[in-house]
């Protein structure tokens, strides 16, 4: 139900530090990722998308990592700034133009 | 501001009452996407147009559910008959071939 639903997995970092937020995907025929960050009562912002014919991608302070032997994508953040502060969710696309997105991860800047 | 734009950005309806939200993609955008997000969850694809024709929905989008995009430009989202777990965020996004940039999404609470 709704509940469960709020427990989603949390990762708390030092300001200042990086952070590497991981999601596992469902399909191997997925070809299309993207990262969406998610402040509260807004909607997803994206962030860094990378197709799979890749397995590295980097942004400004964001990098995103593609293994599609064991179908993992994660996204890591440089020198974490308090603004970082959301939930995070990592999509795939496969075969037609919906993206699925999978369960989000609360990021949580510490002062 | 060239961003995704939807209205209203809050919604509060009773049970049975009909709603209709509207949505503004990126001009450029030919692709338009609707999703329905509850809370601590992320978003799930409902449909999708590429210019005013809409090529997909979701099992998820009941026949009290309709959308329309009539000259390819903005959106709108009709619900009938709003029930109680109706209640929601409704996002729009617009993209191009691969990409998708959410709105700021419609809240509807059904009471």
């Amino acid at each position: 139900g709704e509940s469960v639903g709020l427990h989603l997995p949390t990762l708390s970092v030092q300001e200042g530090d990086n952070s590497i937020i991981n999601c596992a995907y469902s399909n191997s025929a997925s070809d299309y990722f993207i990262w969406y960050k998610q402040e509260s009562g807004k909607g997803p912002q994206f962030i860094i998308d990378i197709r799979s014919n890749m397995d590295k991608r980097q942004g400004q302070r964001v990098t995103v990592l593609l293994n599609k032997t064991v179908k993992h994508l994660s996204l890591q953040i440089a020198a974490t700034q308090p603004g970082d502060s959301a939930v995070y969710f990592c999509a795939e696309r496969f075969g037609n133009e919906k993206l699925t997105f999978g369960t989000g991860t609360r990021l949580t800047i510490i002062p | 501001d060239t961003g995704v734009s939807q209205d209203p950005r809050h919604k509060i309806t009773k049970r049975g009452q009909n709603v209709t939200f509207r949505c503004d993609p990126i001009s450029e955008h030919n692709r338009l996407y609707w999703y329905r997000q509850t809370l601590g969850q992320g978003p799930e694809f409902l449909t999708y147009f590429q210019n005013e024709a809409q090529l997909e929905k979701s099992r998820l989008l009941s026949d009290r559910f309709s959308a329309e995009r009539p000259k390819g430009s903005f959106s709108t989202l009709e619900i009938q008959r709003t029930e109680q777990g109706d209640s929601a965020m409704y996002l729009c996004a617009s993209g191009g071939l691969y990409e998708q940039y959410f709105g700021p999404g419609t809240r509807l609470t059904v009471t």
